[in-house]
């Protein structure tokens, strides 16, 4: 089955900086890797994703780039702001099966 | 705000008792999740209903049984449970299940306490 590893467990920054957290999977099928935003006490919320068939998608101050040779994907976010603080999880589907979860990263962003 | 709701948002039980959590969406989506999240963990699958029938069981014990009444509707039936079972239960939902490229949007789940 698939296997996803996520990169760094916990990360701090200082407001301003840029911020990126970075994921491998295993399943060379898998085509679909959405990024999820999850605050405390609440459910995981989706931020982005990308397709197989795109290397980099924007919004605004969040990217994710898809490299599929390597079976990377990573989550770039610029301008951090103390309201980007949570746990980011990155995920990976190829369909027929539910989505296959790294493990979390704590991201705290400093005034 | 999140467009898939559960209810309640938490729930205490004792390991006898009977109860049931409740998840709803009015996006039109035809397929159903349930996901068990422990602390600091990432999501982990349990169930899925696609088009109101289950089509994947994640080997969930049988204290679990989970029922999809309608398209916009799914409930789990808790029975029996363990304090192991503590636990954030998380609903979600895509437009179709065994497809690639659906997003799934999730509840804001229900923190369940086994005493």
């Amino acid at each position: 089955g698939e296997n996803v590893e996520q990169h760094p467990s916990t990360l701090s920054v200082q407001e301003g900086d840029s911020a990126v957290i970075k994921c491998t999977y295993s399943d060379s099928a898998s085509n679909y890797f959405p990024w999820y935003k999850q605050e405390l006490g609440k459910g995981p919320q989706l931020i982005i994703d990308i397709r197989s068939n795109v290397g980099e998608k924007k919004d605004q101050r969040i990217a994710v780039t898809l490299n599929k040779t390597a079976k990377h994907f990573s989550l770039h976010i610029t301008e951090t702001q103390p309201e980007d603080s949570a746990v980011y999880f990155c995920a990976a589907y190829k369909g027929g099966r539910a989505l296959t979860f790294g493990s979390g990263t704590r991201l705290q962003v400093q005034p | 705000d999140t467009e898939v709701t559960q209810t309640p948002k938490h729930l205490v039980m004792g390991m006898t008792n009977k109860k049931s959590l409740k998840c709803e969406q009015h996006m039109g989506h035809r397929a159903m999740y349930w996901y068990k999240q422990k602390a600091k963990k990432p999501p982990e699958l349990m169930f899925v209903y696609s088009y109101e029938k289950l089509s994947i069981n994640e080997s969930v014990p049988s204290r679990f049984s989970p029922e999809c009444p309608n398209s916009s509707l799914l409930n789990l039936h808790l029975h029996a449970l363990q304090p192991e079972d503590s636990a954030l239960y998380l609903c979600a939902s895509s437009q179709v299940a065994g497809e690639s490229n659906q997003p799934q949007h999730f509840g804001d789940g229900t923190r369940l306490s086994i005493l």
